[in-house]
């Protein structure tokens, strides 16, 4: 589920099965990244975070990927359950006028049971 | 507690009257954002402030909307003559230092009839 356009795409699983959510950043001086899981009524909580100068970072069940040639992230979410299913965004820390966070345009995850 | 705390935590307003909108980062934190979220739609940037620098307002969508940051705490996002397609929810986050996660508030879901 890349982001492109207005509205949010989608991204249908199984519980059980493993989950990648891809992310397209804008800025290839951008040296910080953020996945951030936002779940119905609620602002945006951290998920896990990578910096440049690594191309893979894992946590709890997550792992997220950094090809900084094509500028593209993934998110990978091992054996997804339904406490999973949320809006994921992305987030560069972009370099360029002011340093300020820009976040993508997210992807909604939906895991059924 | 310790978060972002943003109020009111919904406004519903007639059209052409103004709001405040009003957030309380974390304790010390010296970067404050603010982004609009639109119904199933991605984070849209607003404004920036960084300690004693000047805010980046390039995401202000108009003349209309402003915002100040008093003392380098609170936060005040104001919309003059509110329009229908000012419905959003406003999110606040702030973070301590450059590379490192923001935390988000709850939100304000603003209305406007």
């Amino acid at each position: 589920g890349e982001s492109v356009g207005l509205h949010l795409p989608t991204l249908s699983v199984q519980e059980g099965d493993n989950s990648i959510i891809n992310c397209a950043y804008s800025n290839s001086a951008s040296d910080y990244f953020i996945w951030y899981k936002q779940e119905s009524g609620k602002g945006p909580q951290f998920i896990i975070d990578i910096r440049s100068n690594m191309d893979k970072r894992q946590g709890q069940r997550v792992t997220v990927l950094l090809n900084k040639t094509v500028k593209h992230l993934s998110l990978q979410i091992a054996a997804t359950q339904p406490g999973d299913s949320a809006v994921y965004f992305c987030a560069e820390n972009y370099q360029g006028g002011s340093e300020k966070l820009v976040f993508g345009k997210g992807t909604k995850l939906t895991v059924n049971p | 507690g310790a978060g972002v705390s943003q109020s009111p935590s919904n406004k519903v307003t007639e059209k052409g009257k103004d709001v405040e909108l009003r957030c309380d980062p974390i304790s010390g934190h010296t970067a404050l954002y603010w982004y609009r979220q639109s119904l199933g739609q991605g984070l849209e940037f607003l404004i920036y402030f960084q300690g004693n620098s000047a805010p980046d307002k390039s995401g202000l969508p108009s003349d209309r909307f402003s915002a100040e940051r008093t003392g380098g705490s609170v936060s005040t996002l104001t919309i003059q003559r509110t329009q229908q397609e000012d419905s959003a929810v406003y999110l606040c986050a702030s973070n301590g230092q450059m590379n490192t996660e923001a935390f988000f508030g709850q939100g304000t879901r603003l209305t406007v009839v």
